[in-house]
């Protein structure tokens, strides 16, 4: 398996306040992701990255913003925490080649009061 | 634009039949990619299999199976004699060749139970 971390693996913060979630992959793995788990919405992609500074909306990014300074390093934020933010955050990574799966962390659970 | 369906929210089988979990998709892209995960009750998320859309061999891996079908855009995963192991939340995912990222887009997900 890659060697996926995030961190922190829970966290329970109030409306308003900033929020980091950091990710961390020792694969050099060129292609990073941040996705969302919420019932009766499967896995939905929040941003993504291609690169060290590299980075690109996805289907679920407002209220987000994503930063990349480096190639294991992949962070999310989020600016002003709403309680629509509460979730489980899951990160993952795959090689350049696109016919590759991606390999996921172990999540983050995100409680916003 | 592309489009993952899991119909069956929740599936309950008992120890050793037989279970079948559907997926179908829908894509422009010729070339694509489609996968299963498995999310145990642990929370993370395993990769199972993955298929291009120009190899519609069927796989099987164990007491797993793939089919998939082109002409009715699906892949169709089966457990044969399932095991209370099996039993986890499995998504089937797609991603596009023309999407240089190959973002994976998730259906929604079927939770399996198997009964001891």
């Amino acid at each position: 398996d890659a060697g996926i971390t995030q961190s922190p693996r829970h966290k329970v913060t109030e409306t308003g306040t900033p929020v980091t979630l950091r990710c961390h992959q020792t694969e050099n793995h060129r292609y990073m992701y941040w996705y969302r788990q919420d019932p009766g919405h499967g896995l939905r992609l929040i941003h993504y990255s291609y690169g060290v500074k590299d980075t690109d909306k996805g289907e679920v990014s407002d209220g987000y913003s994503v930063s990349r300074s480096k190639t294991e390093d992949f962070l999310l934020t989020l600016e002003s925490a709403t309680s629509s933010q509460t979730s489980v955050y899951f990160c993952a990574s795959r090689t350049l080649s696109s016919y590759n799966e991606q390999f996921f962390g172990p999540g983050t659970r995100l409680t916003v009061l | 634009a592309q489009k993952v369906t899991q119909a069956q929210t929740e599936i309950s089988v008992v120890e050793k039949e037989d279970v079948t979990l559907d997926c179908v998709y829908e894509t422009r892209d010729t070339t694509y990619y489609l996968f299963w995960y498995k999310q145990p009750p642990s929370g993370e998320l395993v990769f199972l299999i993955r298929r291009n859309s120009f190899d519609e061999q069927n796989e099987i891996s164990g007491r797993y199976s793939w089919n998939f079908q082109k002409s009715t855009s699906s892949f169709n995963f089966t457990i044969t004699a399932s095991q209370v192991v099996d039993s986890a939340v499995y998504f089937c995912a797609l991603s596009e060749a023309e999407d240089g990222a190959n973002n994976l887009f998730f259906g929604t997900g079927t939770r399996l139970t198997v009964i001891p």
